[in-house]
């Protein structure tokens, strides 16, 4: 069956990176688009942008230039994203998910920006 | 960007009871809305997608319609496990967007 398997819990100083990891099983990863989701409370969520690890092309939300990158390692089926210049607005919970319907998602990992 | 919003934002109801909620978009997506279930702690289940579509595993006590730009995820009856928050996404065209949600509460 279809898993994505996320990441554990980061706590990271502001002006920090963070690289989270979503291990994908289940399913053909390089046929897939895989996206990146933010959850926080009272934000809602919002998409960040998604990769298509067959070729490795990305799109992201404009909102996210900058902050979020990217990228795909096809021999481990796994996914990737950096946020980088982190601010106590980047704590939340970070998802990854599959396919143009987001068919399936990770468990989620929490980011927590603080000194 | 395509707007969503869903409304109520809240819902209180009793067992057995109909439920309904409804995301609205700024422009139409034809049916390119899905309806998710997600529980705290837990990632979001996808409940119905293009709208209308059952998704397999799923409970038929849920089912979705639309009409133009206005979409509706219905509970038949509702059931303990089916409070959770609900939230609606449109995956029409990027940046995709998600409704606010609805928590869904026993009355």
């Amino acid at each position: 069956q279809v898993q994505l398997q996320q990441s554990g819990t980061e706590l990271v100083k502001p002006a920090s990176s963070v690289k989270i990891s979503c291990k994908a099983s289940g399913y053909t990863f390089t046929s897939n688009y895989m996206h990146w989701i933010r959850q926080q409370p009272g934000n809602g969520l919002e998409w960040i942008g998604w990769i298509y690890p067959g070729n490795g092309n990305t799109k992201y939300n404009q909102k996210f230039d900058g902050k979020a990158t990217l990228t795909a390692d096809k021999s481990s089926s796994t996914a990737y994203m950096q946020l980088s210049s982190l601010t106590s607005e980047d704590s939340a919970v970070y998802f990854c998910a599959i396919g143009v319907e987001f068919a399936y998602w990770g468990q989620g990992t929490l980011v927590t920006v603080s000194s | 960007d395509i707007q969503v919003t869903q409304s109520p934002s809240s819902l209180l109801a009793s067992l057995g009871e109909r439920v309904t909620i409804t995301c609205q978009t700024s422009q139409s997506i034809s049916n390119n809305l899905n309806w998710y279930q997600q529980k705290p702690g837990q990632a979001p289940m996808l409940l119905i997608y293009y709208a209308t579509s059952l998704q397999t595993g799923m409970t038929s006590r849920f089912s979705g319609q639309y009409s133009g730009r206005s979409f509706t995820l219905t509970i038949t009856s509702l059931e303990p496990e089916d409070i959770a928050n609900y939230f609606c996404l449109q995956h029409y065209s990027a940046p995709y967007t998600f409704g606010a949600g609805t928590k869904l509460e026993l009355k």
